[in-house]
């Protein structure tokens, strides 16, 4: 079946860059996503990337897609202790019913100041 | 905040109670969701409501029961639970593109529910 692997835990210190990564195997993915969970907080959407792009940047963020190897990242310029949280990789298959993203487990990012 | 608020915040049930977690969603939003998110496992989808009709049910347990009243509404009803279901319920609203599978599709979260089942 469909599978979305993090690792899950990333340390950095306040002012480096973070790059998390993700891999997937659907092949089919339209959507690729990035939300960020803050402690007792529900999921936000970070940024999205489209199949057929392969990079896409929005202020501290960048997004890079590798179609080939069904490899996403998520790169956090200027890392800061607020950016501290669970993050999320999900795809969008074509075959996917509405609502039914494909989740990774999470990756914990933690910033030493 | 996101929009999608969820009650009770925090919930403890032992295996026999019936109890009902709320969500409302300010964003004019036509299509809802529950999740469950438990420690070391991927999101799992339960529930799909689009236009108030209920599209898709992941082979959830019965104990579960969802009702969507109206398009800003959404509950979840629980009973007889389990102590392997204690999680966090999440609850999601989005605005169903018109271009059906593959299309992109933005999920706002509610906060959750923290189930505890004694």
């Amino acid at each position: 079946g469909e599978d979305v692997e993090q690792s899950l835990f990333l340390s950095v210190r306040e002012g480096d860059s973070s790059v998390i990564n993700c891999t997937y195997t659907d092949s089919s993915s339209t959507y690729l996503y990035w939300y960020k969970q803050e402690p007792g907080a529900g999921l936000q959407l970070l940024t999205y990337i489209f199949s057929n792009m392969d990079m896409k940047q929005d202020q501290r963020l960048t997004v890079l897609l590798n179609k080939k190897d069904k490899h996403l990242s998520l790169r956090i310029a200027d890392t800061q202790t607020g950016d501290s949280a669970i993050y999320f990789c999900a795809e969008r298959g074509y075959g996917g019913s509405q609502g039914n993203l494909i989740f990774g487990k999470g990756t914990k990012l933690s910033v030493k100041p | 905040e996101t929009g999608v608020t969820q009650t009770p915040r925090h919930l403890v049930m032992g295996m026999t109670n019936k109890k009902s977690l709320k969500c409302e969603q300010h964003l004019g939003h036509n299509a809802m969701y529950w999740y469950k998110q438990s420690a070391k496992k991927p999101l799992e989808l339960m529930f799909v409501y689009s236009l108030e009709e209920r599209v898709e049910n992941n082979s959830v347990p019965s104990r579960f029961s969802p009702e969507c009243p109206n398009s800003s509404h959404l509950f979840l009803h629980l009973h007889t639970l389990q102590p392997e279901d204690s999680a966090l319920y999440l609850c999601a609203s989005s605005q169903a593109p018109a271009g059906g599978a593959g299309t992109n599709e933005k999920l706002f979260f509610g906060s959750g529910t923290q189930l505890s089942v004694l």
